[in-house]
């Protein structure tokens, strides 16, 4: 069955860090794949997608996300954090066989002053 | 501004009773998606929509009923038969090709007691 998962359920990082969020999908040909921000109460926002091209995209706020298709990984990742950047992300696939979009079960990301 | 809007942002209803959740948006997106959230499990899809008059079921569809009578509007109906209906609802819509990322209203928080 396809899948995504994010393995971390939740990250403290300090202000400054640099940060990773991990995500890993089923295998499947031609995944569109996506990054969302979701603030406490609020709808989701998206950070970044990739559908081909250059395997390492560039998204909002700052964040970026590197596709390797051997390792069916969409890691997201930026090289410094911020207070305000304290949310829950989650990673989501598209398969263009299938007409709906899988969301992993979520990153909340917590930053230490 | 273009958007999807989703009211109300708080609902509270007794146990037995039938409710209902709006959601419109002015995207002129053809596709419209319903997700419930709970804490620790993700987004979690019950519905979806991808032309008027049509529907189908998500993974979790049992309890809930939607209609498409218009591409603006998708309205989620939340029926006595929903064992646990406390959670927060995100209502989303795309235009439904070529990858196209979900766009998400800030949702309906529903409490039943």
């Amino acid at each position: 069955a396809q899948s995504v998962t994010q393995p971390d359920i939740h990250i403290t990082v300090s202000e400054g860090a640099s940060l990773e969020l991990r995500c890993n999908y089923s295998y499947g040909a031609t995944p569109y794949l996506f990054w969302y921000v979701q603030s406490p109460g609020q709808g989701l926002q998206l950070l970044l997608k990739y559908f081909s091209g250059d395997t390492l995209v560039q998204g909002i706020k700052g964040f970026e996300a590197e596709f390797k298709r051997s390792q069916s990984s969409f890691n997201l990742r930026k090289p410094s954090v911020h207070w305000s950047d304290a949310a829950e992300y989650f990673c989501a696939v598209l398969y263009s066989s299938a007409s709906k979009i899988i969301f992993g079960s979520g990153t909340r990301l917590s930053i230490r002053p | 501004d273009g958007g999807i809007t989703q009211s109300p942002k708080y609902l509270f209803r007794k146990e037995g009773q039938n409710v209902t959740l709006s959601c419109e948006q002015n995207l002129n997106h053809d596709a419209m998606y319903w997700y419930r959230q709970d804490p620790g499990q993700g987004l979690r899809l019950i519905y979806y929509s991808q032309i008027v008059n049509d529907f189908q079921k998500g993974d979790i569809a049992e309890g809930y009923s939607v209609s498409r009578e218009k591409k603006e509007s998708f309205p989620l109906t939340v029926t006595s038969a929903q064992k646990n209906p406390t959670a927060f609802y995100l209502c989303a819509s795309t235009l439904d090709r070529g990858g196209s990322p979900l766009h998400f209203g800030n949702g309906t928080r529903l409490t039943v007691t």
